[in-house]
């Protein structure tokens, strides 16, 4: 089957500018999370959705990043007013709520670079 | 606080060899899961195996293997017979078991591998 995606791959912007990063889970995965891989580094976990809500978002850096899943299943990430320190790989996983390992499967990235 | 140590930023290993990456971790909750991940040039982020903190035996996965002590806090991967496309940047990460469904994952920085022809 599909499995996580992500659009745009890469996007770059103008510093002070906003957007929007998607992401789209496996059919069926009620859990969602972002992350965000600075170069060099391991992923930052940033907000998890259980359904429609968001149920910790205590890895949001601050008030400019904001995320949405409206009907429980795509996400979109908003960051507001961009800073070139917001440029990194955001990161999009998708678990099945049950299991033995609550296993993350985790979609392409999005590459995002502040000029 | 919770914690993921990698201290080996680079590995080198030869094809067909057995080589083993470290991880240690940090946490005070009894109940915890570990998972390594392959990050290949490509950028994708792929499940190689998990280990649960109540499992009794280490954890197997074809030719990844889990050394899992739990008194030293530690959970290396082993990838035996090595092969060309295991050159990757392999991730340590934990999550802890006790926050409902949440399963955020706590990450390492990394250990890059590369197996020589």
């Amino acid at each position: 089957g599909a499995g996580v995606s992500q659009t745009p791959s890469n996007k770059v912007t103008e510093k002070g500018k906003y957007v929007e990063l998607r992401c789209d889970p496996i059919s069926g995965h009620t859990a969602l999370y972002w992350y965000r891989q600075s170069l060099g580094q391991g992923p930052e976990f940033l907000i998890y959705f259980q359904g429609t809500g968001a149920a910790d978002d205590s890895g949001l850096p601050n008030d400019r990043f904001f995320a949405v899943r409206p009907e429980g299943s795509v996400s979109t990430l908003k960051i507001q007013r961009t800073e070139r320190g917001d440029s990194a790989v955001y990161l999009c996983a998708s678990s099945y709520r049950g299991g033995v390992s609550y296993e993350q499967y985790f979609g392409p990235g999005t590459r995002l670079t502040v000029t | 606080a919770q914690k993921i140590t990698q201290t080996q930023p680079g590995m080198f290993v030869q094809e067909k060899e057995a080589v083993t990456l470290d991880c240690t971790y940090d946490t005070s909750d009894p109940s915890y899961g570990l998972f390594w991940y392959k990050q290949p040039s490509s950028g994708e982020m792929i499940f190689l195996i998990y280990q649960g903190s109540y499992d009794q035996q280490n954890a197997t996965e074809g030719r990844y293997s889990l050394n899992f002590q739990k008194a030293r806090k530690s959970a290396n991967l082993v990838i035996s017979a090595s092969q060309l496309g295991d050159s990757a940047m392999y991730f340590c990460a934990m999550s802890l078991s006790n926050a409902g469904n949440n399963r955020k994952l706590i990450w390492g920085l990394g250990t890059s591998l590369a197996v020589n022809p």
